[in-house]
């Protein structure tokens, strides 16, 4: 079945500086890409998806890039701030048989230092 | 606030008792999910239901099972709860069965704590 590594497992970076979580998959079938922040004892929030049949996204300080050939995606997040620091959980997405089914890595716990 | 309704918020049972979980999609969402978040680990994906029809599944226990309603919303039971299902128990819903074009949206959570 589907698997998704997530990497590093903990990070700590700057205020200021840029922060770069990877991921890959192991399903080439996988379609859709999404990056979710959970916050201590809240829910996952959507903060940014690509789909593949697009390389790159940005929204703001946030942008995802995707290689479909390696299997590889990355959440990159510029200029970092306190409000950043969260569990980052990327996932990937296949579709068996026209059902849904989201995979997810096993989180990056970001910590920016002020 | 997502519009994934999810009760209770806190359940604490013993070990070898049965509960039941509740969720309510976003209004207009036709697909819940259940994910199953223990103590500082990632999400795990139990099960999801389209429309009232089971649609995929993934590691869900034996003693573990859902359903959803006519009115999609969504019970997911636990019976014979051991220690190790204390856990942050997540609904979600999206509006079509495959999330190609529709991101899961996560409730607020049930943490179920076995003693």
């Amino acid at each position: 079945g589907e698997n998704v590594e997530q990497h590093p497992s903990t990070l700590s970076v700057q205020e200021g500086d840029s922060a770069v979580i990877k991921c890959t998959y192991s399903d080439s079938a996988s379609n859709y890409f999404p990056w979710y922040k959970q916050e201590l004892g809240k829910r996952p929030q959507l903060i940014i998806d690509i789909r593949s049949n697009v390389g790159e996204k940005k929204d703001q300080r946030i942008a995802v890039t995707l290689n479909k050939t390696a299997k590889h995606f990355s959440l990159h997040i510029t200029e970092t701030q306190p409000e950043d620091s969260a569990v980052y959980f990327c996932a990937a997405s296949i579709i068996p048989q026209g059902a849904q089914k989201l995979v997810f890595g096993q989180g990056t716990r970001l910590t920016i230092n002020p | 606030d997502s519009g994934v309704t999810q009760t209770p918020k806190h359940l604490i049972t013993a070990t070898g008792q049965r509960v039941t979980l509740r969720c309510s999609p976003r209004s207009g969402d036709l697909s819940v999910y259940w994910y199953q978040q223990s103590l500082d680990q990632g999400l795990q994906f139990l099960i999801q239901y389209y429309n009232g029809e089971e649609r995929a599944k993934g590691n869900i226990l034996e003693r573990f099972s859902a359903q959803q309603f006519p009115d999609l919303h969504s019970e997911l039971n636990l019976s014979s709860l051991e220690l190790g299902d204390s856990a942050l128990y997540f609904c979600a819903s999206s509006g079509t069965v495959s999330s190609y074009n529709s991101p899961l949206h996560f409730g607020n959570g049930t943490r179920l704590t076995v003693t």
